[in-house]
């Protein structure tokens, strides 16, 4: 079955450290999205890609980075000048679909502690 | 100002009652979204809307373009329902970028 694939669901770091959130799909969408939670809050996006080798800031996009060297994969990293790391990391991608029909999928999500 | 707002932020039902919870938004969109989140658990998408009405088991959306409004239903509730209801709505022409709202905490007691 086709999807989105986030690992792990629970993540740890130690304050200061860089941390890599994997976000992988095989249903050849092109543009996929890192989406941040915070308590009492609506999801925020933070970098998009809408092609291979290209991607946007989105509205928080300070202390990430990311990479999309393959259509099928798109990695957030989180790095050490993200003051307030600690939330919930949602992956989601999206394609133009037929007659206008489009395809989005989200992925299970990744809980990043850092203490 | 957030494009989307969810209506309650809280609610509690006893289990077998009917839940509604709404969704109204600003912006022009192609698709409305209803997800679910247990707690400490991942996304689960419910519904994908663009028109009408869904339905799956005894979970049932609407939308009504026109109003820029969505209500999901929950007949029967049962207190495996308790979660966090997400409403998000893809924006129109921005390939596939979201708008969320705050979220619904439904407590189903028995």
């Amino acid at each position: 079955d086709g999807g989105i694939t986030q690992s792990p669901k629970y993540l740890f770091r130690k304050e200061g450290q860089n941390v890599t959130l994997s976000c992988e799909q095989n249903l050849n969408h092109d543009a996929m999205y890192w989406y941040r939670q915070d308590p009492g809050q609506g999801l925020r996006l933070i970098y998009y890609s809408q092609i291979v080798n290209d991607f946007q800031k989105g509205d928080i996009a300070e202390g990430y980075s990311v990479s999309r060297e393959k259509k099928e994969s798109f990695p957030l990293t989180v790095t050490s000048a993200q003051k307030n790391p600690t939330a919930f990391y949602l992956c989601a991608s999206w394609t133009p679909g037929l007659a206008g029909v489009n395809e989005q999928f989200f992925g299970p999500g990744t809980r990043l502690t850092v203490l | 100002k957030n494009e989307v707002e969810q209506s309650p932020q809280n609610l509690t039902a006893q289990e077998g009652e009917f839940i509604t919870i709404n969704c109204s938004y600003s912006v022009g969109i192609s698709a409305l979204h209803w997800l679910q989140q247990h707690p400490g658990g991942g996304i689960v998408s419910l519904f994908m809307l663009s028109s009408g009405k869904k339905k799956h088991g005894r979970l049932i959306a609407t939308i009504n373009i026109q109003e820029k409004h969505s209500s999901l239903h929950i007949t029967a509730s049962h207190p495996r329902d308790s979660a966090v209801y997400i409403c998000a709505v893809t924006e129109a022409g921005s390939w596939g970028k979201l708008q969320f709202g705050a979220g619904t905490q439904v407590v189903v007691t028995p």
